[in-house]
C-alpha cells in the first residue's frame, strides 16, 4: 500500500501569504495519479489539482500542483479568506488508491 | 448540470447490512467509474471502493473487503454500495463520487450519507 504522509499537519497563516502543502509517497506515483482536495466543514471534498499539476474546472489560478516521483506540492500563491480548509491528496498509481491524512490551513 | 445524490444511511447495529444507493445525472453515466469514499466522524477522507464504467472491474479497500460490494445500474445511472457485517469502525459519511476520467480524480461528490453502527 502507497502511504501518503502530508505536512506540516496545521499551517497557520494569513490572508495574502503563500502557502506551500507537502505530500510524500511511500513508493514513487506517476505524476498523472496524484490529485490535491480542499474540504471546508460539513461539505464534500471538492478536486483541485489533478495529474499532480493540472487544475480542475472552475479553480482558481492562485492553486498550483508540482513535483514527481515521491514528493509533491500544493502552493496557494496568495491566500484568500476562503481557501482555509482542510487538503487532501490522493494517489491513483496503485490500489488501494490511498489519501493523505490532511493538513488544516488556519486562519493565523 | 452534474448532480450526485446518495441515500440508504442510518443507524444499523453491529453485525447488520445496509445498501447505500447514489443516483446521478447530467454526464453519460456508463463512461466513467465511480467510486465511495468515507470519513469518520472528525477524521479524514478513506478510499472504499471504484467501480469501472462497464462494471467489469471493482477495487476495495482491505478494510471493507469481503464485507462490502460495490455496483451500479447504468439504465438507471445509479450506483451501490451493499455493506454486510457492519462494524463499529464503519460508522462515517459515505460519500459517493465520478471519476474524472482515466481515473486521475473525483470531479463531482455528492453531499454524503451518514453511516453509523451502533447496538
Amino acid at each position: 500500500e502507497v502511504v501518503l504522509t502530508q505536512s506540516p499537519g496545521t499551517l497557520s497563516l494569513s490572508p495574502g501569504e503563500r502557502a506551500t502543502l507537502s505530500c510524500r509517497a511511500s513508493q514513487s506515483v506517476s505524476s498523472n495519479y496524484l490529485a490535491w482536495y480542499q474540504q471546508k466543514p460539513g461539505q464534500a471534498p471538492r478536486l483541485l489539482i489533478y495529474g499532480a499539476s493540472s487544475r480542475a474546472t472552475g479553480i482558481p489560478d492562485r492553486f498550483s500542483g508540482s513535483g514527481s516521483g515521491t514528493d509533491f506540492t500544493l502552493t496557494i500563491s496568495r491566500l484568500e479568506p476562503e481557501d482555509f480548509a482542510v487538503y487532501y491528496c490522493q494517489q491513483y498509481n496503485t490500489s488501494p488508491w490511498t489519501f493523505g491524512q490532511g493538513t488544516k490551513l488556519e486562519i493565523k | 448540470e452534474v448532480q450526485v445524490l446518495e441515500s440508504g444511511g442510518g443507524l444499523v447495529q453491529p453485525g447488520g447490512s445496509l445498501r447505500l444507493s447514489c443516483a446521478t445525472s447530467g454526464f453519460t453515466f456508463n463512461n466513467f467509474a465511480m467510486t465511495w469514499v468515507r470519513q469518520s466522524p472528525g477524521k479524514g477522507l478513506e478510499w472504499v471502493s471504484t467501480i469501472s464504467g462497464s462494471a467489469e472491474s471493482t477495487y476495495y479497500a482491505d478494510p471493507v473487503k469481503g464485507r462490502f460490494t460495490i455496483s451500479r445500474d447504468n439504465s438507471k445511472n445509479t450506483l451501490f454500495l451493499q455493506m454486510n457485517s457492519l462494524r463499529g469502525e464503519d460508522t462515517a459519511i459515505y460519500y459517493c463520487a465520478k471519476d474524472l476520467g482515466g481515473l486521475r480524480g473525483n470531479d463531482f461528490w455528492g453531499q454524503g450519507t451518514l453511516v453509523t453502527v451502533s447496538s
